[in-house]
């Protein structure tokens, strides 16, 4: 199983609050990701990250940010959730370097789901 | 449209039997196939990957199938256990981006009954 963490596993909040999904990862990769997930869906990249002080948005807009400040660190911050935002998060870490299969490979969390009243 | 497109979307076979799930893409360049199990509300955990020149692979009672020809692949589950239920992704990369972007299906969800 990865060492990939990710608290809290279900967050039920009401609409306007400020919330913070948390992943960290023991493995020392360089790469993190954050993907959204509905049911029956497939998997949509909303952040990533190539290391330290590097964050980027991914294919879907979403309204969350991200920052990276420890490698072991991908925190995801909502300033206000709306219903809207309801959906299980994904965390996912990989390494930088090393071949094709390297890169690739990427390590899931077991998600949080949020439900946003 | 999606480019990784997973047949059926679901199946629900009995304990003991095998079933195959199909798997079709378009992405292009081609880097790799993984498939994946996702057990509710868990991550998803590698099964196997295949690169172009591989077309079989195998995972204890999964085996994995490429053609990359015609962008197809399969995972076949053989002797089915309870604990096989499950969604099933199929994830093709990309050899185009540094990123090693991944394209998912929307997975098969299999239920395996008693």
């Amino acid at each position: 199983e990865a060492d990939i963490y990710q608290t809290p596993r279900y967050l039920v909040i009401g609409t306007g609050k400020k919330i913070t999904l948390e992943c960290s990862q023991t493995m020392g990769h360089d790469k993190m990701y954050w993907y959204q997930q509905d049911p029956g869906m497939e998997l949509h990249l909303i952040h990533y990250s190539y290391g330290v002080n590097s964050t980027e948005k991914g294919d879907l807009s979403s309204e969350s940010t991200v920052s990276r400040i420890r490698t072991e660190h991908f925190p995801l911050t909502l300033e206000s959730a709306r219903p809207s935002h309801t959906s299980q998060y994904l965390c996912a870490s990989s390494e930088r370097s090393g071949g094709d299969l390297l890169v690739n490979e990427q390590f899931f969390g077991p998600g949080t789901r949020l439900t946003v009243l | 449209k999606n480019q990784v497109e997973q047949s059926p979307q679901s199946l629900i076979i009995l304990e003991g039997k095998n079933c195959t799930l199909q798997c079709n893409y378009t992405v292009s360049p081609f880097s790799n196939l993984r498939w994946y199990k996702q057990d509710t509300g868990r991550g998803p955990v590698s099964l196997t990957i295949m690169t172009f020149s591989e077309n079989t692979k195998s995972n204890g009672r999964y085996t994995a199938t490429l053609d990359a020809d015609t962008k197809q692949s399969s995972l076949h589950i053989t002797a089915s256990q309870l604990s096989d239920s499950a969604s099933y992704i199929c994830v093709v990369s990309d050899r185009g981006s540094t990123l090693g972007r991944l394209y998912f299906g929307r997975g098969t969800q299999l239920t395996v009954w008693p």
